[in-house]
């Protein structure tokens, strides 16, 4: 069973603190892991893809990377407006998408 | 809109009814899947559909749940005789090829906030 634990549950950061969340995992065959962003009342936004150990991806302030065991999402200098919850979520061989219950960001000003 | 929608974003419904919650997803996507998301907990899958057949339904938590997608675009999640535990986002999710594809993106909807009284 595929099993992805993310800490910490909550985080709150001053505004231009940089951090890493972390995303713990055991998969059979990992497919992709995924890191999504959802906001209060909305939907999970996708964010990034990785696929093997070693990959790592940008966007803006957020960079993620991926070990054969955990992932990363690393922020720097983070802003107010990258608060909210962060999910990740692994897909094994021939299986759907395991979510963690996620890390909910403040970013006070 | 180019996203997936899904409607109706809140419902209210009584112990023991019916209800029907539906889902358009992203023009083109072949793949269709379902989630359940309670208060603190990430999204939990339910069904996914390739094109109009369920590939795979282990999700769904007991036969008052069911889920239809007859022309391999919209598509319902049904669930009879609810019950207080039920209460929940609903989330529906889109892709292009489906789990046949190792990484392939889901694209979410904004959600279905089921309440049972």
């Amino acid at each position: 069973e595929d099993q992805v634990t993310q800490s910490p549950e909550a985080l709150r950061l001053q505004e231009g603190e940089s951090s890493s969340l972390n995303c713990s995992y055991t998969v059979s065959g990992l497919r992709g892991l995924f890191w999504y962003r959802q906001d209060p009342g909305k939907g999970p936004e996708f964010l990034f893809t990785l696929y093997s150990a070693g990959e790592e991806k940008e966007k803006e302030r957020l960079k993620a990377t991926l070990t054969k065991k955990e992932s990363f999402l690393h922020i720097t200098a983070p802003k107010p407006e990258d608060s909210a919850t962060y999910l990740c979520a692994v897909q094994g061989r021939y299986s759907t998408l395991t979510f963690g219950k996620g890390t909910m960001l403040l970013v006070s000003p | 809109g180019a996203g997936v929608s899904q409607t109706p974003s809140n419902k209210v419904t009584e112990k023991g009814k019916y209800v029907e919650l539906r889902c358009d997803p992203i023009s083109g996507h072949t793949a269709l899947y379902w989630y359940r998301q309670s208060l603190g907990q990430g999204p939990e899958f339910l069904i996914y559909f390739q094109g109009t057949g369920a590939a795979d339904d282990s999700g769904l938590p007991n036969d008052r749940f069911f889920a239809v997608r007859p022309e391999g675009s919209v598509s319902t999640l049904k669930i009879q005789r609810t019950e207080r535990g039920d209460s929940a986002v609903y989330l529906c999710a889109s892709s292009l090829m489906g789990l046949r594809t190792g990484g392939d993106i889901q694209y979410f909807g904004a959600g279905t906030r089921l309440s049972v009284l």
